[in-house]
């Protein structure tokens, strides 16, 4: 199994449209959790962290579920600007001293007009 | 604020000759800091990483090297470029303990 598996997509929707990205990880002891974008030919930005509780920023919704090893990202009103390709990012060790961060392939997404 | 420089942009070279990308952040000390390597239409595989000056640690057996001469100065070398290496290079920097990275702006490598 992978570590971080997520679907590759690619996603296309409308603007406005509501759209859910899920990934999954296998690392049980893994303890935090993220959502980068990368713009094509960019480098991959932070897009928030993942709380267990839930959390949201925006239009923005993320979700963990330690359960399942779930983790997923909720973006409600499309834009044209979200049009990129979402990074679902686990710690790779676990436990209170990890250094690494293991990356999902990502799941593109494209908004259209 | 933090903010991470990453220099060169674009790098074109032919097979077989050396590689010094460098990288340094500036506004905090002591960060972790680390190399990725982003082949096309794939995921981000970390080469190096580094918690302190002199302290390297490799992912993945490679024909690249990594060295920390300062503390907030990262550089990935190669001594004979290998088709293989071309790819797109993100520098990073984090506090570890399960912190978010935050990435320079990548070094897109091309070997001929």
């Amino acid at each position: 199994r992978k570590e971080v598996e997520q679907d590759p997509g690619p996603f296309n929707v409308p603007e406005g449209a509501t759209v859910a990205f899920n990934c999954t990880y296998s690392n049980s002891a893994s303890q935090s959790f993220f959502w980068y974008r990368q713009d094509c030919r960019k480098e991959p930005k932070l897009l928030m962290s993942v709380y267990s509780s839930g959390n949201e920023d925006g239009r923005f919704t993320a979700q963990l579920n330690r359960a399942s090893q779930y983790i997923s990202l909720l973006i409600r009103d499309s834009k044209l600007s979200d049009s990129a390709t979402y990074l679902c990012v686990v710690n790779a060790e676990g436990g209170g001293s990890n250094y690494k961060l293991t990356f999902g392939k990502g799941t593109l997404l494209t908004v259209n007009p | 604020s933090q903010t991470i420089h990453q220099w060169p942009a674009t790098l074109v070279q032919p097979v077989g000759s050396p590689l010094s990308l460098e990288c340094t952040v500036e506004g905090t000390s002591n960060p972790n800091l680390y190399w990725y390597r982003q082949a096309a239409g794939r995921g981000l595989q970390l080469l190096f990483y580094s918690v302190g000056i002199g302290q390297i640690s490799s992912e993945v057996p490679q024909n690249l090297s990594a060295s920390r001469p300062q503390d907030r100065q990262f550089i990935l070398s190669s001594k004979k470029l290998l088709l293989s290496d071309s790819g797109f290079y993100l520098c990073a920097w984090g506090w570890g303990a399960g912190q978010p990275q935050h990435f320079g702006d990548g070094t897109r490598l091309s070997i001929l």
